[in-house]
């Protein structure tokens, strides 16, 4: 079955700086990798999706890239904020499926 | 802007009651899923329903587990004899109205809690 790792469990970082988050699976490559963010207690509020056939997407200051070769998704946030601080989340949706699969979460700790 | 509501946003219940657990999906939207989060865990898949049938369901969806689209905005997720290991958050999402693959609109969560 497909696996889903995200690099680490939290990631601590200066305010201003980029945080790079990192998803990996394994098995078959998804159509479609999504990434979200969830607040303590809430549900995941969708951020963006990339297309197995697109490299690199980006809203404002956030990027996602997708290497299907490596089975790899970066997540960069730059000039990062406090209110940035959240757990993100990498789901990834199979082909000829139509629910997603999640990954465990990084959390972000952005210090002012 | 749309979203998806579920009530109640906290339920206890004693173990073996049958609990009820409520959404409403965004009104055009074709595809509708239970999640579950336990405390501390990743976000898990139990259920999706299409066209007024389960599509899809995960090992963790079983007989103790059913779903239903009473009328046309309530889908209801209803777990028959509550165990303790069924404590967790309860995500109701939606997502797809039509077009190409897009993203899940997730409600706030029902958190359960059995005792």
């Amino acid at each position: 079955s497909q696996k889903i790792e995200q690099n680490s469990e939290a990631l601590n970082i200066q305010e201003g700086k980029t945080a790079t988050l990192t998803c990996n699976y394994t098995n078959y490559s998804p159509a479609y990798l999504q990434w979200y963010r969830q607040d303590p207690g809430r549900g995941p509020v969708f951020l963006l999706l990339i297309r197995e056939n697109e490299k690199e997407k980006r809203k404002e200051r956030l990027k996602v890239t997708f290497d299907t070769t490596l089975k790899q998704s970066l997540f960069h946030i730059t000039a990062s904020q406090p209110a940035d601080s959240a757990t993100y989340l990498c789901a990834l949706d199979p082909p000829g499926r139509r629910a997603l699969t999640f990954g465990s979460g990084t959390r972000l700790q952005v210090q002012p | 802007e749309p979203e998806v509501t579920q009530t109640p946003s906290h339920q206890v219940t004693q173990m073996g009651q049958e609990v009820i657990l409520r959404c409403v999906p965004i009104s055009n939207h074709l595809y509708f899923y239970w999640y579950r989060q336990i405390l501390g865990q990743k976000v898990e898949f139990l259920v999706s329903f299409y066209n007024n049938e389960i599509s899809e369901k995960s090992e963790i969806f079983d007989d103790q587990f059913s779903v239903e689209r009473p009328d046309g905005s309530n889908f209801t997720l209803k777990i028959r004899s509550t165990k303790l290991e069924d404590s967790a958050m309860y995500f109701c999402a939606s997502r797809f109205d039509g077009r190409e693959n897009t993203e899940a609109f997730f409600g706030q969560g029902t958190r359960l809690t059995v005792v």
